[in-house]
């Protein structure tokens, strides 16, 4: 099974920021890696997919980048509803489709 | 507007069972392979099982493998998940999602969830 590491735990950060958002591999999954929004109570929503492309209607402060074992997401500068709980996702090696365990990002 | 409605969540006793269904609708249902992910209270995100567009092909993950049970009818736009055995663990939140046509397991739209709670 491949494991994901998601790092940090928690970002606190304030609006306007930058934030940085690690996601790595316990193997290779070419750029077969995913990230995905879920804010309290809500369904997750995708955000980038194959690593750097953006979903249909994610604005474009979002960015993705990496391949292989390691990843990041960048959000260039944060917007208030941007704080949520941010998950990535591989689908190279499957089953199982594996998940990491997400990086809260909280208003500083 | 693709839409996914799930159902069927609820209280349900350990070792007792649940059928959890997933209505489709805004796409051509048969054309896209789905998926269930659950997710417990206050944890991540745990891919649970995936279907084929045509229901030929299925896939579980350990946890669930023997006790649950993934299948389709196209003719109803509707997605099931039949579950035995509960545990516990099974407790949870189970989402279904839509993959991307041309990318299996890639998740592009998501359901409100159902809860599922497995206690005595």
């Amino acid at each position: 099974e491949t494991v994901l590491t998601q790092s940090p735990a928690t970002l606190s950060l304030s609006p306007g920021e930058r934030a940085t958002l690690s996601c790595r591999a316990s193997q290779s999954v070419g750029s077969y890696l995913a990230w995905y929004q879920q804010k309290p109570g809500q369904a997750p929503r995708l955000l980038i997919s194959d690593a750097s492309n953006r979903a249909t209607g994610i604005p474009a402060r979002f960015s993705g980048s990496g391949s292989g074992t390691d990843f990041t997401l960048t959000i260039s500068s944060l917007e208030p509803e941007d704080f949520a709980v941010y998950y990535c996702q591989q689908r190279n090696n499957w089953p199982p489709v594996t998940f990491g365990q997400g990086t809260r990002l909280e208003i500083k | 507007e693709v839409q996914l409605l799930e159902s069927g969540g609820g209280l349900v006793k350990p070792g007792g069972s649940l059928r959890l269904s997933c209505a489709a609708s805004g796409f051509t249902f048969s054309s896209y392979a789905m998926t269930w992910v659950r997710q417990a209270p206050g944890k991540g995100l745990e891919w649970v099982s995936s279907i084929s567009g045509s229901a030929d092909s299925t896939y579980y993950a350990d946890s669930v493998k023997g006790r649950f049970t993934i299948s389709r009818d196209n003719s109803k736009n509707t997605m099931y998940l039949q579950m035995n055995s509960l545990r516990a663990e099974d407790t949870a939140i189970y989402y279904c999602a839509k993959e991307e046509q041309w990318r299996q397991r890639l998740m592009d739209v998501w359901g409100q969830g159902t809860t599922v709670t497995v206690s005595s």
